[in-house]
């Protein structure tokens, strides 16, 4: 069965700390996505990353990156020179293409919960 | 700007009472979904609908309906048969087609609280 673990319920950094979240994943499918989500106080989801399966080249995106490897079922994410801006709950979720009752829909891990101390 | 909305963003409901939570999007996505967010949890699919007049129910549906009469539209009612409505609610929109491929964007959600 599709299944997403983060096994990291809490971090708590000082600004400018190098960190990473892990993201674990379980999947019948052959092709798939994922994703990593952000939701800072406020409530809303805000998106940041999609990967196929097909696709493991390693990302970055300014103070982000990705790091995706099929091998051991992972895509982690880590946060370079964190800021307290960059407090919040992080998900990490999975998609597939071909498998499920909820066929192509979003399965999510429980989230990470992020802090920055300044 | 183009976007997601949700009404209200707190919402009390009595015991045995039926709430309606709207959610309006601006994206022209053709998919839209309903999530349920339990405190220290990931999001539960509740209902998701790729067309008009068309939805299918997610993992947790009962006690939920939904209607799917405007493509921009996608209002969920949690009804008195919601033993646990207390939560918080978020809805997302894709641009749907393909099941799988594409990114879902989520609303700013509305907190309900059963009294």
């Amino acid at each position: 069965a599709q299944k997403v673990t983060q096994a990291q319920t809490e971090i708590s950094v000082v600004e400018k700390e190098d960190v990473t979240l892990d993201c674990v994943y379980e999947t019948r499918d052959t092709t798939y996505y994922l994703f990593w989500y952000k939701q800072p106080p406020s409530g809303e989801l805000v998106f940041l990353i999609r990967r196929n399966s097909f696709d493991e080249q390693n990302e970055i995106s300014g103070r982000y990156s990705w790091n995706f490897q099929k091998s051991t079922s992972s895509f982690n994410f880590t946060i370079t020179a964190s800021q307290v801006v960059d407090s919040a709950v992080y998900f990490c979720a999975l998609s597939e293409r071909n498998y499920g009752g909820s066929q192509g829909n979003l399965i999510f891990g429980k989230g990470t919960k992020l802090s920055v101390k300044p | 700007d183009g976007g997601i909305t949700q009404s209200p963003k707190y919402l009390f409901r009595k015991e045995g009472q039926n709430v309606t939570l709207s959610c309006e999007q601006n994206l022209n996505h053709d998919a839209m979904y309903w999530y349920r967010q339990d405190p220290g949890q990931g999001l539960r699919l509740i209902y998701y609908s790729q067309i008009v007049n068309d939805f299918q129910k997610g993992d947790i549906a009962e006690g939920y309906s939904v209607s799917r009469e405007k493509k921009e539209s996608f209002p969920l009612t949690v009804t008195s048969a919601q033993k646990n409505p207390t939560a918080f609610y978020l809805c997302a929109s894709s641009i749907g087609g393909l099941a799988g491929t594409d990114t879902q964007y989520f609303g700013p959600g509305t907190r309900l609280t059963v009294l």
